[in-house]
């Protein structure tokens, strides 16, 4: 069966410290990979999904960056962090799917960040 | 434009009562899925159930029942007999064709003992 594993479940750092959350699947083959933030009390936001090895795509502009440098390996990362990036953050797979987005994603447990 | 309303921001009720979750959804597209995910207070989202948009048959799994009309563009989520494990932040979602989902705000379901 597959399983997702996000790293670390809460997190606590200082503005303008660096950033750097994973995220693995295990399981699967060349899963569909996404990054989302749930600022508190609110909905989702994505920031970041991947078809593919070194294939990312960004919605919202700001200053995370994705990588994902194995099929199975996603990471969340900045350089320095701002207290606006505080918040719940929660990396997701799917299958692959052609055409429309038919297959659930299946989420991890989420890593929670406050920025101080 | 695609969109998703859950205009029930939240929604308190006692144990053992029914309720039922709304969901409205905008799309152009003729071919679309919808989806319903739970989030517990721990955070994981959990998935619950998929439809396409050419099946409009109603789908019932133990308490938990999903009324899809079309004609309303509505996906309504009930569940009956509520419980206090039933409390979470459910959310409603629509497939977009570029591999994303169109989320709506989420509905705090609170069941009281």
């Amino acid at each position: 069966s597959q399983t997702i594993h996000q790293w670390p479940a809460t997190l606590v750092q200082p503005v303008g410290s660096p950033l750097s959350l994973e995220c693995t699947v295990e399981g699967t083959s060349n899963p569909n990979l996404y990054w989302y933030r749930q600022a508190a009390g609110r909905g989702l936001q994505l920031l970041f999904y991947s078809v593919g090895i070194g294939q990312i795509s960004s919605e919202v502009p700001q200053n995370l960056s994705a990588s994902r440098p194995q099929d199975r390996q996603f990471i969340l990362s900045s350089k320095k962090l701002l207290l606006s990036d505080s918040g719940f953050y929660l990396c997701a797979w799917s299958i692959t799917s052609t055409g429309y987005n038919n297959q659930p994603q299946h989420f991890g447990d989420g890593t929670r960040l406050s920025i101080l | 434009a695609q969109k998703v309303t859950q205009a029930q921001t939240e929604i308190s009720v006692v144990e053992k009562e029914d309720v039922t979750l709304d969901c409205v959804y905008e799309t152009r597209d003729t071919t679309y899925y919808l989806f319903w995910y739970k989030q517990p207070p721990s955070g994981e989202l959990v998935f619950l159930i998929r439809r396409n948009s050419f099946d409009e048959q109603n789908e019932i799994s133990g308490r938990y029942s999903w009324n899809f009309q079309k004609s309303t563009s509505s996906f309504n989520f009930t569940i009956t007999a509520s419980q206090v494990v039933d409390s979470a932040v459910y959310f409603c979602a629509l497939s977009r064709s570029n591999y994303q989902l169109i989320w709506g705000a989420g509905t705090k379901l609170i069941i009281k003992p």
